[in-house]
């Protein structure tokens, strides 16, 4: 692979479930970052990781945790999912370190919560 | 509050220039970023600024001012494929990305 993959593509799911979205990047980048597009808002950041082993909260973490094992992983968990959360999600790494790096997308998952 | 401003939506013909705008109010600044995103798809890295003046990179160009808090996207020799949403973004204090909401710039024959 090559970039920033994430899985699944996009989810139908029930509310009140539980769900982990995935995101794995083969870049070495130091950061990564989850972000949620809503139709008329723009990126809102849900969490972050400068480091492997560190996470931070970002604009929008409520109802969302996640952890950062390794370099290359960072998935983002629904611990009970609501239809609030119905949005497009879109996981991003940087080399981080500097303010002039930009970000690279992964292709997002698109999360239908009925 | 921070805060990014862009049109919502924008139309242009095909062969013409069209420039974006972009406002910006946050806690500190340390860079503006406009990237792509085509319907259905992931934004793309279009250009970077962090000093004040006009960075070219083919038929883009990127402009900052600073003191203005202002910055514009300009697309020239438009193409159909130019259709799209073009997001600003602004690194704060904190090294984070604020993003607007972005503007849909629809290209005609």
């Amino acid at each position: 692979i090559a970039g920033i993959t994430q899985a699944p593509t996009s989810q139908i799911l029930a509310a009140g479930r539980r769900m982990t979205l995935r995101c794995t990047q083969d870049m070495r980048h130091n950061a990564m970052y989850w972000y949620r597009q809503d139709l008329g808002l723009g990126l809102r950041l849900i969490h972050y990781s400068n480091t492997a082993g560190t996470t931070g909260k970002g604009e929008v973490p409520d109802g969302y945790s996640v952890s950062r094992a390794n370099t290359d992983d960072f998935p983002l968990t629904l611990a009970s999912a609501v239809p609030s959360q119905t949005s497009v999600y879109f996981c991003a790494s940087s080399s981080g370190g500097t303010s002039s790096n930009e970000q690279f997308f992964g292709p997002g998952t698109r999360l239908t919560v009925l | 509050g921070q805060n990014i401003d862009q049109p919502t939506e924008m139309t242009a013909t095909e062969g013409a220039i069209v420039q974006i705008n972009c406002t910006y109010q946050t806690s500190g600044f340390n860079g503006l970023f406009w990237y792509q995103q085509h319907a259905g798809e992931a934004p793309t890295f279009l250009s970077y600024n962090v000093l004040d003046g006009l960075e070219e990179k083919g038929r883009f160009s990127s402009f900052l001012s600073r003191s203005k808090g202002y910055s514009y996207l300009l697309l020239k020799e438009l193409q159909m494929k130019d259709s799209a949403s073009y997001l600003c973004a602004v690194t704060d204090s904190n090294y984070q990305l604020i993003w607007g909401a972005g503007t849909k710039l629809i290209i005609k024959p």
